[in-house]
């Protein structure tokens, strides 16, 4: 079946220690995007990806860092720089046809701190 | 600053009734709209999309949007107990190819039997 994967599903991180969290994708979807949800408030962008090679900050990137050597993939490393890491995180991807198709969503990672 | 604005509710309707939701947006610009639903716990998943305005139905959801008055809306008819949930506004601001989008904080509703 087509879609977006993430993974680990439940990830704790130690105080100084950088995470990785992965997001794989199969749909041929060019674009890439990453967003934080914090509880009770809405997603808020991270960090997005157009095209391999090539990524934006969104609004809230200190701390966080990203690639996309691949069109499949883009995960994204929390780093100990971030220091309320605790989220639950969402990557999505945007298909051919522009502004106007929808963004699908992997089932998320929810990061805690130990 | 590009907002989109939701009442956080919570939202509370009888089963079977009409659940009316509510976005608004700020920037004149916004190219397309877009609808989620989000349980609990997970992550959200696309109930509508809409851009021109006007009304869009699919089954029991309608989405209406007017431009002029920078809302938009989802109407769910015939309310069922699993239509409970947080409904998440998403607006791409930017037009183009882009795809960014800007999310309301989401309204919860809770449709009781």
């Amino acid at each position: 079946d087509g879609g977006i994967t993430q993974s680990p599903k439940y990830l704790f991180r130690k105080e100084g220690q950088n995470v990785t969290l992965s997001c794989e994708q199969n749909l041929n979807h060019d674009a890439m995007y990453w967003y934080r949800q914090d509880p009770g408030q809405g997603l808020r962008l991270i960090y997005y990806s157009q095209i391999v090679n090539d990524f934006q900050k969104g609004d809230i990137a200190e701390g966080y860092s990203v690639s996309r050597e691949k069109k499949e993939s883009f995960p994204l490393t929390v780093t100990s720089a971030q220091k309320n890491p605790t989220a639950f995180y969402l990557c999505a991807s945007l298909g051919q046809g522009g502004a106007n198709q929808p963004q699908h969503f992997g089932d998320g990672t929810r990061l805690s701190i130990l | 600053q590009k907002e989109v604005e939701q009442n956080s509710g919570p939202l509370s309707v009888p089963e079977g009734a009409i659940a009316s939701l509510n976005c608004t947006y700020s920037d004149r610009g916004s190219q397309s709209f877009f609808w989620y639903r989000q349980y609990s716990g997970k992550s959200p998943e696309l109930i509508m999309f809409i851009y021109s305005n006007g009304d869009k139905e699919d089954g029991r959801f309608t989405a209406q949007l007017n431009k002029a008055s920078q809302y938009v809306s989802l109407l769910i008819r015939d309310s069922q107990p699993s239509d409970s949930a947080t409904y998440l506004c998403a607006v791409n601001l930017y037009g183009g190819s882009q795809g960014n989008l800007i999310f309301g904080k989401g309204t919860k509703l809770s449709v009781k039997p």
